[in-house]
């Protein structure tokens, strides 16, 4: 079946990096458009990044941008959210998800990051 | 950048009931809107996709609507299970994003 499984959540200082992975299978990888959301404890959900089926294109979320690199390797069927200069403020759940008929339609289950000296 | 603004923050209902929920922008994002439902430890699920679309094996009971700026989710008689967090999402092309709005809890009442 489709499945997302994140990893590479843990907790990092300020100021440090951290890099997320999500691995994909039960569907052809480089087809689709895949994103980066997070949920900050307690709040609603905010879009960080996406990357186009084949990676020539990037787009991002103004609280990331310069400092977030979205990127994707499809020979690993794998994704990546290569995270710098990390802030209190981005201490949340990251999703990975699959974009489909313009929208994520199937998400993982999220890795957690906590960001805090 | 687009604003999604959802209304009302939260909606007390009863099982049976009908649900509307609202979602306004705050320029025109065309059809391209999404509705997701998000229970406690879970994921979102995504319920609706282009402002009307039901997504793989959502029930009849949950439809959208709307185009522009003003959309609609509307379940029409409450189940148990549909007592969760709801979030609206929308696409635009230039600047392109993805914003969510706020959300809206539904509960118990």
């Amino acid at each position: 079946q489709v499945q997302l499984v994140e990893s590479g959540g843990g907790v990092v200082q300020p100021g440090r990096s951290l890099r997320l992975s999500c691995a994909a299978s039960g569907f052809t990888f480089s087809g689709y458009a895949l994103h980066w959301v997070r949920q900050a404890p307690g709040k609603g959900l905010e879009w960080v990044a996406v990357i186009s089926y084949d990676g020539s294109n990037k787009y991002y979320a103004d609280s990331v941008k310069g400092r977030f690199t979205i990127s994707r390797d499809n020979s690993k069927n794998t994704l990546y959210l290569q995270m710098n200069s990390l802030r209190g403020e981005d201490t949340a759940v990251y999703y990975c998800a699959r974009e489909y008929d313009d929208f994520p339609d199937v998400w993982g289950k999220g890795t957690t990051v906590t960001v805090s000296s | 950048e687009i604003v999604l603004t959802q209304s009302p923050a939260t909606l007390s209902l009863s099982p049976g009931e009908r649900a509307t929920l609202s979602c306004r922008a705050s320029q025109s994002v065309g059809s391209y809107l999404a509705w997701y439902q998000q229970k406690p430890g879970q994921a979102p699920r995504l319920l609706i996709y282009d402002a009307s679309n039901r997504a793989t094996g959502i029930p009849a009971r949950f439809s959208g609507s709307g185009s522009g700026t003003d959309f609609t989710l509307t379940i029409s008689s409450l189940e148990p299970e549909d007592f969760a967090v709801y979030y609206c999402q929308q696409r635009s092309n230039w600047p392109p994003g993805y914003t969510f709005g706020q959300g809206t809890k539904l509960e118990i009442k």
